[in-house]
């Protein structure tokens, strides 16, 4: 296994439209996590699975935003009329259960919004 | 993460080491992490601690626990341009600090 992906790398996007981004795990790793990442800042933790259970989300996924895994393996975060706002890095990151403290990440989704 | 806060950039020459720092409010996290981002990457983690230790050290990272005024510390010692990224600090479910740039001048 090759680490986390995720596709596309880059999108750009026109205001109102909706987008898809896509996570493919470590294939082991029953944990998944969204994160989003703007420019000058940490990370801030979105969503995270355990295998197809979506088990907590942030108060900064709002109701545009929806994550699934539906095999427990591979998750897509779709962003809907997306808004200037949501220009940021998506990043995915897995892990084994029980072992949160040790998330891979992958290179990360950015999201343009014009 | 603003319970969690980091100086924004850092400038060292080429073999000299590097102390990056960290400040907390929350001090319930089990563990405390150090992640490198270079440029177009994804995160990678570095090193972490367990929150009952004072000290990790792991080749030329050296981890400081500061329990008592809530800071964790990463020194890199003989620093290179290959450590030139963004670290971030982060506690517990990852939760980042904002990051500090390492800039390293040959």
């Amino acid at each position: 296994d090759t680490g986390v992906s995720q596709d596309p790398r880059h999108k750009i996007t026109k205001r109102g439209q909706n987008v898809t981004f896509r996570c493919d795990p470590i294939s082991e790793h029953n944990r998944l996590y969204w994160y989003r990442q703007t420019l000058g800042q940490g990370p801030e933790f979105l969503t995270y699975f355990q295998n197809e259970a979506q088990l907590e989300k942030s108060r900064l996924l709002s109701d545009r935003f929806s994550a699934e895994r539906p095999k427990g393996s591979f998750s897509t975060l779709e962003i809907q009329r997306t808004e200037q706002g949501d220009s940021a890095m998506y990043l995915c990151a897995s892990s084994l259960d029980g072992r949160e403290d040790e998330q891979y990440f992958g290179p990360g989704t950015r999201l343009t919004v014009t | 993460g603003e319970d969690v806060e980091q100086s924004l950039f850092l400038s060292v020459r080429e073999g000299d080491s590097s102390v990056i720092n960290c400040t907390y409010t929350d001090s319930s996290s089990t563990y405390l992490y150090w992640y490198k981002q270079e440029p177009g990457a994804g995160l990678q983690l570095l090193t972490y601690i367990f929150s009952n230790m004072d000290m990790k050290q792991d080749q030329r990272l050296t981890v400081l626990l500061n329990k008592k005024d809530k800071h964790l510390s990463l020194r890199i010692a003989d620093t290179q341009t290959g450590d030139s990224a963004i670290y971030f600090c982060a506690r517990g479910k990852l939760i980042f600090g904002q990051g500090t740039t390492l800039q390293v001048k040959p």
